[in-house]
């Protein structure tokens, strides 16, 4: 079955600019989660949507949003960029249960976002 | 709050040789574990897991056991090949979390 998809895979924005970066779960899972890495951070978690509803959200400021829709795609946005901002966003999918070995993240390819 | 501490790198091995990256965690309760591997300019991929004491995970001749009283889950592999050169990510979930808490990855390079 098809994995998850990322787009844009790659791109370049300005610093005060707004992007947006889609995600395509598998097909039957409800859960889609958001991380972002850097070299200094490293993987760290921006929030996960079931069913349209935010459930958990790391510790990023407001700046970054997101929304799920109705057939599990998901968004994320990032407003007033700053050079910090640029990194590798991840986009995993899930069906939704807690993480276990039956229940587990599958990544998609990431979008690669460079802020000048 | 949870931790995953890995092993710093980066590794350098001659093919065929032994590997270990140590990982170790803090979590409250029981949590499952997990390692990823990320190859160049792609996503994260599933490894191998674990979900309780003495769990083994396998895959690809990678194995790791769920240690805890060491609160360890060591990552080994007996042969390595070109091919295993990437990074690889140690994490976990714990209790009703949906989200993973990972390491900061370990570089793997294997010379021919």
């Amino acid at each position: 079955k098809a994995g998850v998809t990322q787009t844009p895979r790659y791109l370049i924005k300005t610093r005060g600019q707004q992007v947006t970066l889609s995600c395509s779960p598998i097909s039957g899972h409800r859960s889609v989660s958001w991380y972002q890495q850097t070299p200094g951070q490293g993987l760290q978690f921006l929030f996960e949507y079931f069913s349209e509803t935010q459930r958990n959200k790391g510790n990023f400021p407001g700046r970054f949003s997101g929304r799920q829709f109705s057939n599990s795609r998901s968004e994320m946005n990032v407003s007033t960029l700053e050079l910090g901002d640029s990194a590798l966003y991840l986009c995993a999918s899930s069906l939704g249960d807690t993480l276990s070995g039956a229940n587990v993240l599958t990544f998609g390819a990431g979008s690669r976002l460079t802020v000048l | 709050g949870d931790s995953v501490t890995q092993m710093e790198g980066p590794v350098t091995l001659s093919e065929e040789a032994f590997l270990t990256i140590n990982c170790t965690y803090t979590a409250t309760g029981y949590p499952s574990l997990f390692w990823y591997v990320q190859y160049p300019g792609e996503g994260l991929q599933l490894l191998l897991k674990a979900t309780k004491a003495d769990d083994k995970g396998s895959n690809k001749g990678f194995e790791a056991t769920y240690r805890k009283e060491t609160t360890s889950f060591h990552l080994e592999k007996g042969s390595v090949q070109v091919s295993d050169s990437a990074v690889y990510f140690c994490a976990l979930s714990s209790g009703s979390a949906r989200q993973l808490t990972f390491g900061s990855g370990t570089q793997l390079t294997v010379l021919p």
